[in-house]
């Protein structure tokens, strides 16, 4: 079966600390994973791909294919990072799957 | 922002209604995909429509239908309406037959409350 889980429905770090949001996937293929983010009164909108190995906003993310994960880092969290984010996964040719989101909120 | 819009922004329906939900595409978009934003959940991918053709569905029932226009705008329709249908619905366009994320953007969505 095709699944994304986000173990996490919140997360709260002080600004400065590392941020970790977790995100495994089930897929039998080669698999293509996304993080998506959206910011408050904002639309959904990409954030990175793994295929491209991207640093965006300071964020990264390393597909790991032995433990089927895909966690998006930073090192430094800051108030603006606060959002909704969600990991998805290419299921097929026109589909996105999607896990259940991650709120981050960055105290100050 | 981007230049995809959906009307209405909110709707309030009655178990067993029809609904008809707009989407306008980016300029120059010919790919709409739609899904449904459960309370608490993230997207759940409807259909897809390319150039006017049903192309990719998930697991929803028929009742869920759509329409692409010639100049790729969209509809959702859903007969028969049920609680459990009361959600976000988005609609995304993008460049291209599948998933091109890279080129697809999201509009603001619906929230379709059914009672």
């Amino acid at each position: 079966a095709q699944r994304v889980t986000q173990p996490e429905k919140l997360l709260s770090v002080f600004k400065g600390a590392p941020v970790e949001l977790k995100c495994n996937y089930s897929y039998s293929g080669s698999p293509e994973l996304f993080w998506y983010v959206q910011y408050s009164r904002q639309r959904l909108q990409l954030l990175l791909r793994h295929i491209s190995r991207e640093s965006i906003k300071g964020f990264t993310a390393d597909l790991n294919k032995g433990e089927t994960s895909f966690h998006l880092k930073k090192p430094f969290a800051q108030e603006e990072d606060s959002a909704m984010y969600y990991c998805a996964l290419r299921g097929g040719s026109y589909k996105l799957i999607f896990g259940s989101g991650t709120r981050l909120l960055v105290r100050p | 922002e981007t230049g995809v819009t959906q009307s209405p922004t909110h709707l309030i329906k009655t178990r067993g209604q029809q609904v008809t939900l707009r989407c306008s595409s980016q300029s120059g978009h010919n790919t709409v995909s739609w899904y449904q934003q459960a309370l608490g959940q993230g997207p759940q991918f409807i259909f897809q429509y390319y150039r006017e053709e049903e192309n990719g569905r998930g697991n929803f029932p028929p009742r869920f239908s759509g329409l692409q226009f010639p100049n790729y705008s969209s509809e959702l329709n859903v007969n028969a309406l049920e609680l459990d249908d009361s959600a976000l619905y988005l609609c995304a366009s993008s460049v291209g037959q599948g998933v091109t994320p890279k080129t697809q953007y999201f509009g603001p969505g619906t929230r379709l409350l059914v009672l």
